[in-house]
């Protein structure tokens, strides 16, 4: 069965200091990979997607995702974080074309000043 | 509108009633989806639309809930003879065929 799986249900870091957040997936072909952050009380905004290709990708607000079929991973990097990226991450997958999203669990981020 | 719509952004009724929730897609996006966001159970996948195709009802909990597509555009889901346990958020999402999914605010359902 299709997976994704985030180790780590709470992360705090301090403002101005580097970030990763881990997502592992389980598939049976390389999926399509997502990265997305949820406000409080707000939708699902995308940082990121992985469809093939170059397996470093760029997002919005100075958000990358490595891709590592090795790992089965596709962990979230900012090198440099801000009060304002305090929100709950998810990691998704789906198997292409107009398939749905699998989910993982989330992640809550939480910025010390 | 820019973005995907949805109404109401919060409802509240009692167990055994039916609720209807609407969402208005992005234009021109072909595939819509619900999904349903509950803290025990994460982000759930529940139906999607993929233009005039039959739509993918595998994540359905229950035939409790339907949800149907007019025109190729607005859809509502329905929820009947409801249950404390469908309390959730209800995420409605659409995209263009292999782009990403775009979110609405989401409707949050509280079943009293």
């Amino acid at each position: 069965a299709q997976s994704v799986t985030q180790p780590d249900i709470h992360i705090t870091v301090s403002e101005g200091a580097s970030l990763e957040l881990r997502c592992n997936y389980s598939y049976g072909a390389t999926p399509y990979l997502f990265w997305y952050v949820q406000s409080p009380g707000q939708g699902l905004q995308l940082l990121l997607k992985y469809f093939s290709g170059d397996t470093l990708v760029q997002g919005i607000k100075g958000f990358e995702a490595e891709f590592k079929r090795s790992q089965s991973s596709f962990n979230l990097r900012k090198p440099s974080v801000h009060w304002s990226d305090a929100a709950e991450y998810f990691c998704a997958g789906s198997g292409g074309g107009a398939d749905g999203l699998t989910f993982g669990k989330g992640t809550h981020l939480i910025i010390q000043p | 509108g820019a973005g995907v719509s949805q109404s109401p952004s919060n409802k509240v009724t009692e167990k055994g009633k039916d609720v209807e929730l609407r969402c208005d897609p992005i234009s021109g996006h072909t595939a819509l989806y619900w999904y349903r966001q509950s803290l025990g159970q994460g982000l759930e996948f529940l139906i999607y639309f993929q233009g005039n195709s039959a739509p993918d009802k595998s994540g359905l909990p229950s035939d409790r809930f339907s949800a149907e597509r007019t025109g190729g555009s607005v859809s509502t889901l329905t929820i009947q003879r409801t249950q404390q346990e469908d309390s959730a958020v209800y995420l409605c999402a659409s995209s263009q065929l292999n782009q990403p999914q775009h979110f609405g605010d989401g409707t949050r359902l509280s079943i009293l």
